[in-house]
């Protein structure tokens, strides 16, 4: 199975600044043939299910701020918040979906304000 | 709007049953894909089961093989999950999700999710 690995565990950002998290894959989600890595981003606030950020590693859902942004290639891949709002307190996860089944998620990133 | 609604979940004793369904709204059910994902206490996020858009390929978690079984009924818009032989370790909220795309077979992620349901398995 694919092992998804974020950092930080958490991380304390005061309003208005950037936040970046880390997710990391024991293999290349990039798939050659379409040029695209299999990666996306989740949101879960608490006591609700996770909410779709990004998927291809770049690419913004549907209403999803732009003050989210996705970044990386191959295992090593970004997310970030270019200004945090109070409304962005939340756990993150990435998730992998390269391939057939399992697909995996990192152990997520709590954020939270300074 | 689409909507996912879980029901099904409760108090279980180690060894027994439960049948999780998920009622979908609001978009072409039987031409999307569908998976359980569970989410257990403090914990991190699990992919548990999927379900091609015909219901024709299904996939497991290894964990969960030969115990839980994922179904589809596409004229009422359900989504199933049957767990027997439940262990204190598939204590856990329980969602279903749908894939983003349509038609898909595999390299699915999830733009919508029901709000769980929660399965406690405990003596």
């Amino acid at each position: 199975d694919i092992v998804m690995t974020q950092s930080p565990d958490s991380l304390a950002v005061s309003l208005g600044e950037r936040a970046t998290i880390n997710c990391k894959s024991s293999q290349s989600l990039l798939w050659n043939s379409n040029n695209k890595n299999y990666l996306a981003w989740y949101q879960q606030k608490p006591g609700q299910p996770p909410k779709l950020l990004i998927y291809w590693a770049s690419t913004r859902e549907s209403g999803v701020p732009d003050r989210f942004s996705g970044s990386g290639s191959g295992t090593d891949f970004t997310l970030a918040i270019s200004s945090l709002q109070a409304e962005d307190v939340a756990v993150y996860y990435c998730q992998q979906y390269y391939g057939a089944p399992p697909y995996t998620f990192g152990q997520g990133t709590k954020l939270e304000i300074k | 709007e689409v909507q996912l609604l879980e029901s099904g979940g409760g108090l279980v004793q180690p060894g027994g049953s439960l049948r999780l369904s998920c009622a979908a709204s609001g978009f072409s059910f039987s031409t999307y894909a569908m998976s359980w994902v569970r989410q257990a206490p403090g914990k991190g996020l699990e992919w548990v089961s999927d379900i091609s858009d015909s219901g024709a390929r299904t996939n497991y978690k290894e964990s969960v093989k030969g115990r839980f079984t994922i179904s589809r009924d596409n004229y009422k818009n359900t989504l199933y999950l049957q767990m027997n032989s439940l262990r204190a370790e598939d204590t856990a909220i329980y969602y279903c999700a749908k894939d983003r795309v349509a038609a898909r077979t595999m390299n699915f992620h999830f733009d919508s999710w029901g709000q769980g349901t929660l399965v406690t398995v405990s003596s």
